[in-house]
């Protein structure tokens, strides 16, 4: 089993929006609608922020949006804010077990 | 509010069994609804799934792990634990423990994390 494939860096400006891809196989990300998004700020535990391909958990601004084509799911957040600065990893099931992308690190400029 | 709290050696030698155990508070561990994992992050390096295990006992891994790792529950003292033998340097990471759900026979993602804890191997 093989990681998901994310981008290593994206980067965006206050209010705007960026996306950030999550590419698997019909294995993983494609053959299941569970796919899951989580925020980590240095030397931090990951945060939940997406599940169910879309779903938002209670207290997560729905600024951050998700969805799914094929084996490829993104999480596009829009008004940036510089709290938004931190590393994004997606996560998929994939049949008995639980497979990570490798994380993208976003910048806001 | 659940909470979970990693424990265990920080260093561990070459070839030896890695120890952890997780505490859960605010919340039971026998009431069931949700999967109990491991998951570990490599310096600077992205997020590892490890494995998970119910309150029953019934057990998930990742195969490339599968045969080094064990994870246990101790419901009397609502923890829960990781054993990896044979460890070496590339086992050297955060480890984490998390609250898994999702659906019966396909759990997945990860609402409540412990706060992590780093895991040395070395001589």
């Amino acid at each position: 089993q093989s990681a998901l494939t994310q981008p290593r860096s994206v980067s965006g400006s206050p209010g705007q929006s960026v996306t950030i891809s999550c590419t698997g196989t019909s294995s993983d990300v494609g053959g299941y609608n569970y796919v899951s998004w989580y925020q980590q700020h240095p030397g931090k535990a990951p945060k939940l922020m997406i599940y169910d391909v879309s779903k938002r958990p209670s207290g997560v601004p729905d600024r951050f949006s998700g969805s799914k084509s094929g084996n490829t799911a993104s999480l596009t957040i829009s008004g940036l804010q510089a709290e938004d600065e931190a590393d994004y990893y997606c996560c998929s099931y994939a049949g008995s077990y639980v497979v990570f992308g490798g994380g993208t690190k976003l910048t806001v400029l | 509010q659940v909470q979970l709290q990693e424990s265990g050696p920080g260093l561990v030698k070459p070839s030896q069994t890695l120890s952890l155990t997780c505490t859960v508070s605010g919340g039971s561990i026998s009431s069931g609804g949700y999967y109990w994992s491991w998951i570990r992050q490599h310096p600077g390096k992205g997020l590892e799934w490890i494995g998970y295990i119910y309150y029953s006992g019934s057990t998930y891994y990742n195969p490339s792990l599968k045969s080094r790792v064990t994870i246990s529950v101790d419901t009397s003292k609502n923890q829960f634990s990781l054993k990896l033998s044979s460890v070496t340097a590339a086992d050297t990471a955060v480890y984490y423990c998390a609250r898994g759900r999702g659906y019966p026979g396909r759990w997945y993602y990860f609402d409540y994390w412990g706060q992590g804890t780093l895991v040395t191997v070395s001589s």
